[in-house]
């Protein structure tokens, strides 16, 4: 079955410390990754995709296939990251219907 | 409107009663979702319409929970005699047709169930 693990679901971090917001999945095929983030008050929105290689805020996203893993990495943690962020899945398997990890709250201490 | 629109905003409704959600996407996107957000519980998939196929729905958690989108464009969410453990966030999203796509979100409707 496809799914998206998000095995923390707060993770705490000072001003300027790294932070890495762990996903894992499972999908048999190959499947498209995005990263989703919802601040206070805010509708989820999206963050970067994997297909894009692009660095958004400070973020990236490495899709390893091997460990089925699409982390998402910022070397220097800002107060305005404090924020839910959502891994998420889509594939040819499943129509594009995009599914998500439970979340992960950073909140990062000034 | 440019995005999304949900409505109601907020709902509180009496347990065994049934409640409509309605979900305006952005216009010319073929993709719709519904999702529910609960506490701990993150982004729960409810269902699924893709242009003119058959709707993907696989997340409905009972059968006291059914949706339609008419013409293409707006949906609703129903949820027939409602329970406490139906009160959450359900949040609906619009993407154009396309697997890489990005999806809008809504800003969401608040059901709680007394």
């Amino acid at each position: 079955a496809q799914r998206v693990t998000q095995p923390e679901k707060l993770l705490s971090v000072f001003k300027g410390a790294p932070v890495e917001l762990k996903c894992n999945y499972s999908y048999s095929g190959s499947p498209e990754l995005f990263w989703y983030v919802q601040y206070s008050r805010q509708r989820l929105q999206l963050l970067l995709r994997h297909i894009s290689r692009e660095s958004i805020k400070g973020f990236t996203a490495d899709l390893n296939k091997g460990e089925t893993s699409f982390h998402l990495k910022k070397p220097f943690a800002q107060e305005e990251d404090s924020a839910m962020y959502y891994c998420a899945l889509s594939g040819y398997n499943q129509g594009g219907k995009l599914i998500f990890g439970q979340g992960t709250e950073l909140s990062v201490k000034p | 409107g440019a995005g999304v629109s949900q409505s109601p905003s907020n709902k509180v409704t009496e347990k065994g009663k049934d409640v409509e959600l309605r979900c305006d996407p952005i216009s010319g996107h073929t993709a719709l979702y519904w999702y529910r957000q609960s506490l701990g519980q993150g982004l729960e998939f409810l269902i699924y319409f893709q242009g003119n196929s058959a709707p993907d729905k696989s997340g409905l958690p009972s059968d006291r929970f059914s949706a339609e989108r008419t013409g293409g464009s707006v949906s609703t969410l129903t949820i027939q005699r409602t329970q406490q453990e139906d009160s959450a966030v359900y949040l609906c999203a619009s993407s154009s047709q396309g697997l890489n796509t990005e999806a809008f979100f809504g800003q969401g409707t608040r059901l709680t169930v007394v």
